[in-house]
């Protein structure tokens, strides 16, 4: 089946900095989400993007969906940006079945 | 205003015991999911239903049964807990699945079985 893998696992960042979250995955995609678990456990959507690249406030996302990955950019952290970042890709044709990668777990210190 | 919801948000009960969780949304989808996450954070879809219907079954042991008495309500019945069935369960829904559509996910549902 498909495999996800995101990358770095772990990323420590004192507040105001920039980072990039990567997710590879293994075959074609027509679509791709990247969620935010909060530290009280809360799934949030981010973006919903099969190509191209979107922008919300400081955080943007980019798929590359013909090399097969997906860039997540945060701007400018901030400590309620700490959480685990999760990609998820749905199955071709299983009933939009979500395989998650492990996630990035983000940690920013003030 | 909540768009998908789930009740309880904390169940802790005893080995043995059975137990049911609810998830209702009221975003008119038609798809609905249940997903588990591990200890490690890892999540895994269980179940899914379109329109009451079930149409993704994974390799969930059959303890776990799902029921869909709409299209805006799934829940989940777990018999005879085990250890290992303590996990963090979310319900998700979308509209349907004839297309890909993005998954809206509820706040999920702490199960601890001791």
């Amino acid at each position: 089946g498909i495999q996800v893998e995101q990358s770095p696992p772990d990323l420590i960042l004192q507040e105001g900095a920039n980072s990039t979250l990567r997710c590879n995955f293994s075959d074609s995609v027509n679509n791709l989400q990247w969620f935010h678990q909060n530290p009280w456990g809360q799934l949030i959507n981010l973006f919903y993007i099969p190509s191209g690249t979107k922008q919300n406030g400081r955080l943007s996302a980019t798929t590359v969906a013909t090399e097969r990955y997906s860039l997540l950019y945060i701007s400018s952290s901030q400590t309620t940006d700490s959480g685990v970042y999760f990609c998820a890709v749905p199955i071709s044709g299983g009933y939009n079945k979500l395989i998650f990668g492990a996630g990035t777990r983000l940690a920013v210190h003030p | 205003d909540t768009a998908v919801s789930q009740t309880p948000k904390y169940l802790v009960t005893q080995m043995g015991n059975d137990k049911s969780i609810k998830c209702e949304q009221n975003l008119g989808h038609d798809t609905m999911y249940w997903y588990k996450q591990d200890s490690k954070k890892f999540l895994k879809i269980m179940f899914s239903y379109n329109n009451k219907e079930l149409i993704i079954n994974e390799t969930v042991p059959n303890r776990f049964s799902p029921k869909s008495p709409d299209k805006a309500h799934l829940n989940l019945h777990i018999n005879s807990l085990e250890l290992g069935d303590s996990a963090v369960y979310f319900c998700a829904s979308s509209r349907p699945t004839s297309g890909l559509y993005e998954q809206y996910f509820g706040p999920g549902t702490r199960l601890t079985v001791t």
